[in-house]
């Protein structure tokens, strides 16, 4: 049973629009939760992240929403670019998970279109 | 400045042979840990490590085995390749995870015939 979830496998946006990607957890245990973004042939590498505290992060042309109620996490990227293509993983950790390891869901892939 | 390396990047095994996926970080981690890639699963935590010496189990660890002699490598031995272990592996290491101080390798793709 999946933990995080990430209910779109892939999206389209064209270039200078808002993307959107979504993520639901099921674990209220969760308090901290991450952003990470992989190109192929490379590992994935940090984005931005939330602390459970907050509801809102905000970095550059990212920010990163958390709904608690609604166990729900989205990361806005604006404006989007063609550089932004890749595949977005969101992670979560918690106070029960094994060392504070990441508990990561499926991936959303991104495709800015020029 | 080479962060984490994982060799090798690709390998073809066949079922029932064993091989060890070396994982190497020169910044002095605490924390590393080994996850598989699989299409639609996300990456999934096999085995990880919080310290020299202190290994536990994932969520996946059924088939592989690991150690921490030193805080630079952690390889990660499959004992009896099976097909299922098919997939990209990949290798983090961080001081603390929940920041996202986690750094990736660049992955091993493993093929099991």
């Amino acid at each position: 049973d999946q933990q995080v979830k990430q209910n779109s496998p892939s999206l389209s946006v064209q270039e200078g629009r808002i993307s959107i990607l979504n993520c639901d957890y099921t674990n209220s245990m969760f308090d901290y939760f991450l952003w990470y973004k992989k190109y192929p042939a490379e590992g994935p590498t940090f984005l931005i992240s939330i602390s459970s505290i907050k509801d809102k992060n905000e970095d550059g042309r990212f920010t990163v929403f958390l709904n608690k109620s609604a166990k729900h996490l989205s990361l806005h990227i604006v404006p989007s670019q063609p550089g932004d293509s890749a595949v977005y993983f969101c992670a979560a950790s918690g106070p029960d998970n094994a060392g504070n390891m990441l508990t990561f869901g499926g991936g959303t892939r991104l495709m800015v279109k020029p | 400045n080479a962060g984490v390396t994982q060799t090798p990047k690709f390998q073809v095994l066949k079922t029932g042979q064993s091989m060890t996926l070396q994982c190497a970080q020169d910044m002095n981690h605490e924390y590393m840990s080994w996850y598989r890639q699989d299409p639609g699963m996300g990456l999934r935590l096999i085995h990880y490590s919080v310290g020299a010496g202190i290994t536990d189990q994932g969520e996946v660890p059924n088939g592989y085995n690991v150690s921490r002699s030193t805080t630079e490598d952690f390889p990660l031995r499959l004992l009896s390749a099976a097909p299922s272990q098919t997939s990209v592996y990949f290798c983090a290491s961080g001081s603390d995870f929940r920041t996202g101080s986690q750094h990736f390798g660049d992955g091993t793709r493993l093929s099991i015939l």
